[in-house]
């Protein structure tokens, strides 16, 4: 299909690892991004892979990317209260800088 | 300020009128976007600028929809005749237009409300 895809809910209890999933759609994508929304504010960019990576580490941050499937995903370790967030994933269609976004992934910390 | 400014941050109007929603972007940024998120739908692309020129106005939803930006800076989304469907929050990014990463600056978005 023509949509970036995530699910749209996670809920994981403080201290334990999140993982988000984001399937995209163009295999010429030159950069994976995943953007952070808290409630009432913009996105913020948190990290990005270059499509020529497999794997980037960034402190509690861990991108994976599979490109035979288009597949990316970030795990979040250790995750706190304060990352209770929308995060959504974005690729760069035609390599240029307009992103197409996924529709978010809303993660819920529990204590 | 340092970032992308939007104005109004809220906007309640009638279903019927025209509403305008503003955006300063970061100050050199060349390219300004502006998306629309609505609950459950992801954000959506409406038009990006280079300058002050619309190379894509793929994603304006219809002709109720136009954009401006003059100066290369400021730019204006109008809503003509505004519909209940086009409740939404209107979120504009800016950034350069040579950015390797193609990191976008992102507003907090006007929130537009059509009763």
């Amino acid at each position: 299909g023509e949509d970036v895809e995530q699910s749209l809910f996670l809920s994981v209890r403080e201290g334990d690892s999140s993982v988000i999933n984001c399937t995209y759609t163009d295999s010429s994508s030159t950069y994976l991004y995943w953007y952070k929304q808290e409630p009432g504010a913009g996105l913020q960019l948190l990290t990005y892979i270059f499509s020529n990576m497999d794997m980037k580490q960034d402190q509690r941050l861990t991108v994976l990317l599979n490109k035979k499937d288009k597949h990316l995903s970030l795990r979040i370790a250790d995750t706190q209260t304060g990352d209770s967030a929308i995060y959504f994933c974005a690729e760069s269609r035609g390599g240029g800088n307009k992103l197409t976004f996924g529709t978010g992934t809303q993660l819920k910390v529990e204590l | 300020g340092a970032g992308v400014s939007q104005s109004p941050s809220n906007k309640v109007t009638e279903k019927g009128k025209d509403v305008e929603l503003r955006c300063d972007p970061i100050s050199g940024h060349t390219a300004l976007y502006w998306y629309r998120q609505s609950l459950g739908q992801g954000l959506e692309f409406l038009i990006y600028f280079q300058g002050n020129s619309a190379p894509d106005k793929s994603g304006l939803p219809s002709d109720r929809f136009s954009a401006e930006r003059t100066g290369g800076s400021v730019s204006t989304l109008t809503i003509q005749r505004t519909q209940q469907e086009d409740s939404a929050v209107y979120l504009c990014a800016s950034s350069l237009a040579s950015g390797n990463t193609g990191e976008l600056f992102f507003g907090e978005g006007s929130r537009l409300t059509v009763l």
